[in-house]
């Protein structure tokens, strides 16, 4: 299976924008970056997923490199209700399209 | 359009016993998958439902079983409950198709003494 590294922590000053990074040296061509967060151990949200391309919606900014060996989450805003654990998945045909977790960022926005 | 719902949000067995959670889809979403998760293992996948087959099967023990209802409410179901199953139960739907996203809904916490 494809795998993701992530930083285990980061700190972001609350207003600034926040920079999540996503290494996957060894994805393959059909394969989707996913990102998902846990606020105090809720459910999983959604926040953004790509393929090639950069992608944008309300919550966020994916940027995508053009090899796709790394990606970026944008928060442009980050306030307090940011705080969480942000995942990065690799999800395509060798992972059944399931997904499988890593460790993820535990992304603390101070005041 | 209401969100994935999970019952019971909490619960508390003892070992040897056995217990059933259930998970109740997005509107129109056919595809359930269920995670367990652990502070020592994390997030893992647990297997997945559509069209009340299971599609997908992680690496668990038999005593994990599930099954999906022709309305697409899935239930997961765990027997002779040991320590270790305390965790966090997490179902997710998509639409069906398997590159679908998946949504999740806020989990069952089970704790088993």
């Amino acid at each position: 299976d494809a795998k993701t590294t992530q930083p285990p922590s980061m700190d972001c000053a609350e207003g600034r924008a926040a920079n999540l990074p996503c290494n996957h040296s060894t994805i393959s061509g059909n394969e989707y970056v996913y990102w998902y967060r846990q606020i105090h151990s809720q459910g999983p949200q959604y926040i953004i997923h790509g393929l090639k391309n950069n992608e944008t919606n309300e919550m966020a900014s994916l940027i995508i490199t053009e090899d796709r060996k790394s990606s970026t989450l944008i928060l442009p805003h980050a306030t307090l209700r940011d705080t969480a654990v942000y995942y990065c998945i690799v999800r395509g045909d060798r992972s059944n399209y399931q997904l499988i977790w890593g460790a993820g960022t535990k992304l603390i926005i101070k005041p | 359009k209401a969100g994935v719902t999970q019952t019971p949000r909490y619960l508390i067995k003892t070992r040897g016993q056995q217990v059933t959670l259930s998970c109740s889809p997005i509107s129109g979403h056919r595809s359930v998958s269920w995670y367990q998760q652990t502070p020592g293992q994390g997030l893992q996948f647990l297997f997945e439902y559509f069209s009340e087959t299971q599609r997908n099967k992680g690496n668990f023990p038999g005593r994990f079983s599930g099954r999906q209802f022709s309305n697409s409410r899935s239930e997961m179901n765990v027997s002779t409950l040991e320590l270790g199953d305390s965790a966090l139960y997490l179902c997710a739907s998509s639409l069906g198709h398997r590159e679908e996203t998946q949504y999740f809904g806020p989990g069952t916490r089970l704790l088993v003494l």
